[in-house]
């Protein structure tokens, strides 16, 4: 069964102190794995896709990597308006209209 | 604006009353799909569509039905809601079923009393 876990489920950081969030799937066959990052009341936006094992992608203070395995999220010096649940969800090749997701990290970054 | 349009925002009904959540986006997208998000369970697809004409069962299908008649359109149907469907509720699109950027909707939350 395919399957998106999440860790941890809230990571609290002060501002400037860097971390990473932690994304391990399990799928039969991985078209794609997908990182959104969702504030309060809205709905998920888009941040990166990753296709292949060593992949690595960059937008401001994010970088998303991929292993067979898992999917790593790092955030380098955050800044509290970094502060949003941030969403994993992967696409299995087999079936690519189905999108399964992970329970998300809940970050609060404090000044 | 392109944008995906969800209503009504907020709704709050009784068991069995039978709803419609309307999802609307105006980007010309192939692909469309409903999402229901639950604390602890995150987001899990319901439907989802291809294109005109063509919808499959995501993971979570039961009690709840879609259409897809136009393709700007995506229409969520509680013939009969119970509490256990109470949510906050998501559409997306996408431009083709491949494509890796969903764009959503601001979501509908969702009370079944």
């Amino acid at each position: 069964e395919d399957q998106v876990t999440q860790s941890p489920e809230a990571l609290r950081l002060q501002e400037g102190e860097s971390s990473s969030l932690n994304c391990s799937y399990t799928v039969s066959g991985l078209r794609g794995l997908f990182w959104y990052r969702q504030d309060p009341g809205k709905g998920p936006e888009f941040l990166f896709t990753l296709y292949s094992a060593g992949e690595e992608k960059e937008k401001e203070r994010l970088k998303a990597t991929l292993t067979k395995k898992e999917s790593f999220l790092h955030i380098t010096a955050p800044k509290p308006e970094d502060s949003a649940t941030y969403l994993c969800a992967v696409q299995a090749s087999s079936n690519t209209g189905k999108l399964i997701f992970g329970q998300g990290t809940t970050l609060q970054v404090k000044p | 604006e392109a944008q995906v349009t969800q209503n009504p925002r907020y709704l709050i009904t009784v068991t069995g009353k039978k709803l419609t959540v309307t999802c609307s986006q105006n980007m010309n997208h192939e692909y469309m799909s409903w999402y229901r998000q639950d604390p602890g369970l995150g987001l899990r697809q319901i439907y989802y569509s291809m294109n005109v004409e063509v919808t499959d069962k995501g993971d979570v299908p039961e009690g709840y039905k879609v259409s897809r008649k136009e393709k700007r359109n995506f229409p969520l149907i509680l013939e009969s809601p119970s509490p256990n469907q109470t949510s906050l509720y998501f559409c997306a699109s996408s431009p083709r079923v491949r494509d890796e950027k969903l764009f959503f909707g601001s979501g509908t939350q969702l009370s079944v009393l």
